[in-house]
């Protein structure tokens, strides 16, 4: 059973444009969630993180909203630009256990268009 | 350059073999996590150590061992291969478990 779910496989946006990508967990016990980035033939890029006692971080172009009632997390990217055309992935932990191995979704590969 | 290293990048190798994949984790980082990624399954945990010690273990299998040494790199052994081990394979670290995780550019396994 999948704890992280990402139900777009794919996205398409205009340059300049808002993206916005979602994510959705089913176990309460994450507490710590991050956003990755990941170009073919690469590893996972580290974008930005939040914590289950915010629901919103800033970093740049890049917001990350999180709504705990809804288990649901959302991730912004505004403008969009060309070189934001990757696969993204959502993933959860449990920050404050001991163990923090991350569960990831299966990823939204997203397109922006010039 | 997220400062996390892995050898060998492409490894192809027969089934039934043995191969040893190796990570070196960014300076000051104690935990190395390994993961697999293959096409139907996303990227999985395998396994974690902290500072030498084996801290979790996810969907590891049991012809599969890891173990992490005294200068905190970190080697990842895949025995009596399969076609279905067929993946890329990351290794990610971290301060602590607690932080965020840098990933390595990863090792793609193929085995024939």
């Amino acid at each position: 059973d999948q704890q992280v779910k990402q139900n777009s496989p794919s996205l398409s946006v205009q340059e300049g444009r808002i993206s916005i990508l979602n994510c959705d967990y089913t176990n309460s016990m994450f507490d710590y969630f991050l956003w990755y980035k990941k170009y073919p033939a690469e590893g996972p890029t580290f974008l930005i993180s939040i914590s289950s006692i915010k629901d919103k971080n800033e970093d740049g172009r890049f917001t990350v909203f999180l709504n705990k009632s809804a288990k649901h997390l959302s991730l912004h990217i505004v403008p969009s630009q060309p070189g934001d055309s990757a696969v993204y992935f959502c993933a959860a932990s449990e920050y404050g256990g001991s163990q923090g191995n991350l569960i990831f979704g299966k990823g939204t590969k997203l397109s922006v268009k010039p | 350059d997220s400062g996390v290293t892995q050898t060998p990048k492409h490894l192809i190798t027969a089934t039934g073999q043995r191969v040893t994949l190796r990570c070196s984790p960014r300076s000051g980082d104690l935990s190395v996590y390994w993961y697999q990624q293959s096409l139907d399954q996303g990227l999985q945990f395998l396994i974690q150590y902290y500072n030498g010690e084996e801290r979790a273990k996810g969907n590891i299998l049991e012809r599969f061992s890891a173990q992490q040494f005294p200068d905190l790199h970190s080697e990842l052994n895949l025995s009596s291969l399969e076609l279905g081990d067929s993946a890329l394979y990351f290794c990610a670290s971290s301060v602590d478990h607690s932080h965020e995780q840098y990933f390595g550019p990863g090792t793609r396994l193929t085995v024939t």
